[in-house]
């Protein structure tokens, strides 16, 4: 079956735009998670959501960042005002059951200028 | 909080050869999950294996073993059998029942097969 799957791959922005990174989880896993990765260091939690409500938000750096998942599916990480600080890459996971394995998608490489 | 801690920032093994990377970790939950990812240079976070705290038996999964050790609190990766393609980077995470099931990572080890 499909992995997850992110869009886009890459994205180059420049200071101070908004951009918008996708995740398409494995279909019928109820559990999503972002995570973010700077060079030379191990992932680090954002956001979960148990179907389409945020669980746990408390990974989010500040009040720019933003994550939605309408329809308990595909879900939106959203940064505004976007700094040279936030590059990184932006790893989105799913999990069939809390507790168990998280399956990860490739990620978008995010380049702000 | 959780903690991971990974102190082998890069090891090398002979083709052919087993090796162990280590990881311990820190949580006051009873209940937890220990896992292990491998991560090319493509940059995919590959799932390997995974040990529940309460699990008798380490997790084994083909080439990979989960040697688990509760009261030292270490949960070390074994690969018997090293190939070139198992050159990598490997984290070792953690998620509890009080921790909405995020991963926590370690800093990883750089893993290099030499022929």
């Amino acid at each position: 079956g499909a992995g997850v799957s992110q869009t886009p791959s890459n994205k180059v922005t420049e200071k101070g735009k908004y951009v918008e990174l996708r995740c398409d989880p494995i279909s019928g896993h109820t559990a999503l998670y972002w995570y973010r990765q700077s060079l030379g260091q191990g992932p680090e939690f954002l956001i979960y959501f148990q179907g389409t409500g945020a669980a746990d938000d408390s990974g989010l750096p500040n009040d720019r960042f933003f994550a939605v998942r309408p329809e308990g599916s595909v879900s939106t990480l959203k940064i505004q005002r976007t700094e040279r600080g936030d590059s990184a890459v932006y790893l989105c996971a799913s999990s069939l059951r809390p507790l168990y394995e998280q399956f990860f998608g490739p990620g978008t490489r995010l380049t702000v200028l | 909080a959780q903690k991971i801690t990974q102190t082998q920032p890069g090891m090398f093994v002979q083709e052919k050869e087993a090796v162990t990377l280590d990881c311990t970790y820190d949580t006051s939950d009873q209940s937890y999950g220990l896992f292990w990812y491998k991560q090319p240079s493509s940059g995919e976070m590959i799932f390997l294996i995974y040990q529940g705290s309460y699990d008798e038996q380490n997790a084994t999964e083909g080439r990979y073993s989960l040697n688990f050790q509760k009261a030292r609190k270490s949960a070390n990766l074994v690969i018997s059998a090293s190939q070139l393609g198992d050159s990598a980077m490997y984290f070792c995470a953690m998620s509890t029942s009080g921790s909405a099931r995020q991963l926590t990572f370690g800093s990883g080890t750089q893993l290099t097969v030499l022929p």
